[in-house]
């Protein structure tokens, strides 16, 4: 099934250093979220964007909906340990049967 | 605080014995789903439930059904286990008028021996 390119794959970084990871998309999506998946967990949602060129913040956290609506990154700023785990993109499309179309995930380790 | 929740949290089975996972939600969604994660995977959607309303994928076994007896709750029953099959599986619920916001439970571990 389609899949979003999702980069960088893996992140080895020292506590306090900025992340930035990113999703891109062959298609037009109306909907980007960004998940945080811990081991042993589900997802989790951290944010949600619903328009084109929409730049919303939750803490640490910065995620941009690209204008061309067909790519999102994602910030983490500072970052530390309870950072670990692995950071999933997701598209939304009304047209696309109604479902999340997933990247394949940034697994993200920090160093204390 | 408002949740999902999916029990048992890890679930040992054997190869061909019939297993069902449980998923119940405060939210009031009326649309719960169920995905199945693999390691190193992202989540796979099987199939979710509008309301009453049944969706299946097309690529879901045959092996995986559901039921949804009420709008709280939903139920994975796996009729006969392969080894294939031990995964991680997700419950999510949503709004219908926002069905991309996604909101999942903590999953269950599901191993075949």
């Amino acid at each position: 099934g389609q899949q979003l390119n999702q980069s960088p794959q893996s992140m080895f970084i020292q506590e306090g250093e900025d992340v930035s990871m990113n999703c891109t998309s062959s298609s037009i999506f109306n909907t980007w979220l960004w998940y945080k998946q811990e081991p042993g967990e589900g997802p989790v949602l951290l944010i949600a964007l619903y328009k084109a060129g929409e730049l919303t913040s939750n803490g640490r956290l910065t995620a941009q909906f690209g204008i061309t609506r067909k790519d999102s990154f994602l910030n983490i700023s500072a970052s530390i340990p309870s950072d670990v785990g692995i950071y999933f993109c997701a598209g939304f499309n009304a047209g696309n049967n109604r479902k999340l179309i997933w990247g394949l995930g940034t697994s993200l380790a920090v160093n204390p | 605080d408002a949740m999902v929740i999916q029990n048992p949290r890890y679930q040992v089975t054997q190869f061909g014995k019939p297993v069902t996972l449980s998923c119940s939600q405060t939210l009031n969604h009326n649309v719960m789903y169920w995905y199945q994660q693999k390691s190193s995977q992202a989540p796979k959607l099987l199939f979710h439930y509008y309301d009453k309303d049944f969706n299946n994928e097309a690529d879901t076994p045959d092996n995986f059904q559901s039921r949804r007896p009420n709008t709280s709750f939903c139920f994975l029953d796996i009729r006969s286990p392969g080894l294939g099959d031990a995964a991680m599986y997700l419950c999510a619920t949503s709004r219908e008028t926002r069905m991309e916001t996604q909101y999942f439970g903590p999953g269950t571990r599901l191993l075949v021996l």
